[in-house]
Parts: C-alpha cells; structure tokens; sequence
C-alpha cells in the first residue's frame, strides 16, 4: 500500500495566522483526500485535492479557509487560514488506490491558542 | 448522501474474549466497507475491508461479514488481546464515489 508522510506531525499556532500541512506519498496515486478530526470525534473529509485542478469542498469548508494545492500526483498541501481555537484538531491526508483501499497520513495535530 | 451508524460508542471486554462492533448504511449501492484502528496520537490504519460482492472476510484474528440486504456490516474480534484497545472507525463508499463516509467510532477497551 501507499506510504504517506505528513509534515509537521504537530504544531501550536497564534490566532490569525496560517499553517500549511505537507502530504508526501511514495507513488503516484490518483485521488488525495483531506479530513478532519476534531478531538474525540470521527473523520469529516474537507476536500479531494485533484492534480491539476481546483479541490472539490465539502459542504461547511470553502476554499479561502482551507486552500489546497495538488500540483503533481504525489504530493499536496493543505493550509490552514486565519485560525481561531475552533481550528484545534487533526488533520490528515489520505490517498486511494483500486487495490489497497484508502491509507492514512498520520496526521498534524494542531492547536490554536 | 451516504448515511454510517456505528454501535456501540465504549465497548470493554476481557482478554481472551470476543469483541463486536457493528454498522448499518443508508446508501444500498454502497460498495466497499473498510474498517479502521486508530491508536492514541497515531493516523487511522486499515485493519480489514470487504467489497459488496463477498459475504464474510477474515484475517486471523479479525473478521467482518456485510449483509447487503440488511445494510449492515460487523467487525468482529476473536481472542482479544491488550493490544486490541484501540478506537475502531467503520466506513462505506458509494457507487461511483470515491469519498469515505465514516461512522462515529468505537472505543474498546481490552482488559488484562
């Protein structure tokens, strides 16, 4: 299966400022999705970051908060824009293929103070 | 959209004994049921996952069995072990999607 490799593992962020989480995957793979993990809570997916393209967003998560970039099929970013607290959660990256199901990055757990 | 209820939220039992989680979907062209473990400060890692063609899978320890007509899938556990204790998450896709929609999670708890 696909080995993911997300960067930074955690981080603690002032109010107002922006975070981007790295996704580094050891193949190419065609879909990459971002979740969510509010602590304690399940997974709610953000958006699927298509190479070469606009990411498609869930409802309740916009472009302008959430900005992803996709520029090749390895690797994407996430960031994470003018944070308040409610920001505070996991974030994790996860990549599908036909034959190995859905891996997981493992996760960038962020606190905003 | 797809819809995964998953039962029950705690779940303790001894070692050595059986464990159970199971989930029902909304969606009836869902078509592929992974199961995940997420341990403590770690990403949610693939334990098992069945597609919609086959009735029962298992792998040592672990087996999940889906009832299409029923809409529900069940994890089950066998000899459990310390280790075990983990938080489990079900999931479904749909037909002709590629996105994962995951149940709430399970909690389990294996006591020595």
């Amino acid at each position: 299966s696909a080995v993911i490799s997300q960067k930074p593992s955690r981080d603690i962020c002032q109010r107002g400022t922006s975070l981007t989480i790295q996704c580094q995957v050891d193949s190419q793979v065609t879909m990459m999705f971002w979740y969510r993990q509010q602590p304690g809570q399940s997974l709610t997916l953000i958006a699927t970051a298509n190479q070469g393209s606009e990411a498609t967003y869930e409802s309740g998560f916009v472009i302008d908060k959430f900005p992803i970039s996709r520029p090749n099929l390895t690797f994407s970013t996430l960031t994470v824009s003018n944070m308040s607290p409610e920001d505070s959660s996991i974030y994790l990256c996860s990549v599908g293929t036909e034959n190995y199901g859905y891996t997981f990055g493992s996760g960038t757990r962020l606190t905003v103070v | 959209g797809e819809n995964v209820e998953q039962h029950p939220s705690t779940l303790s039992v001894q070692e050595g004994d059986s464990a159970v989680i199971k989930c029902t979907y909304s969606d009836s062209a869902s078509n592929y049921f992974p199961w995940y473990k997420q341990e403590l400060g770690k990403g949610p890692q693939l334990i098992i996952d069945i597609r919609s063609n086959v009735g029962e899978k298992k792998d040592q320890r672990i087996a999940v069995t889906l009832n299409k007509t029923a809409k529900h899938f069940s994890l089950h556990i066998t000899e459990t072990q310390p280790e075990d204790s983990a938080v489990y998450f079900c999931a479904a896709k749909g037909a002709g999607s590629y996105q994962l929609t995951f149940g709430k999670g399970t909690k389990l708890s294996v006591i020595p």
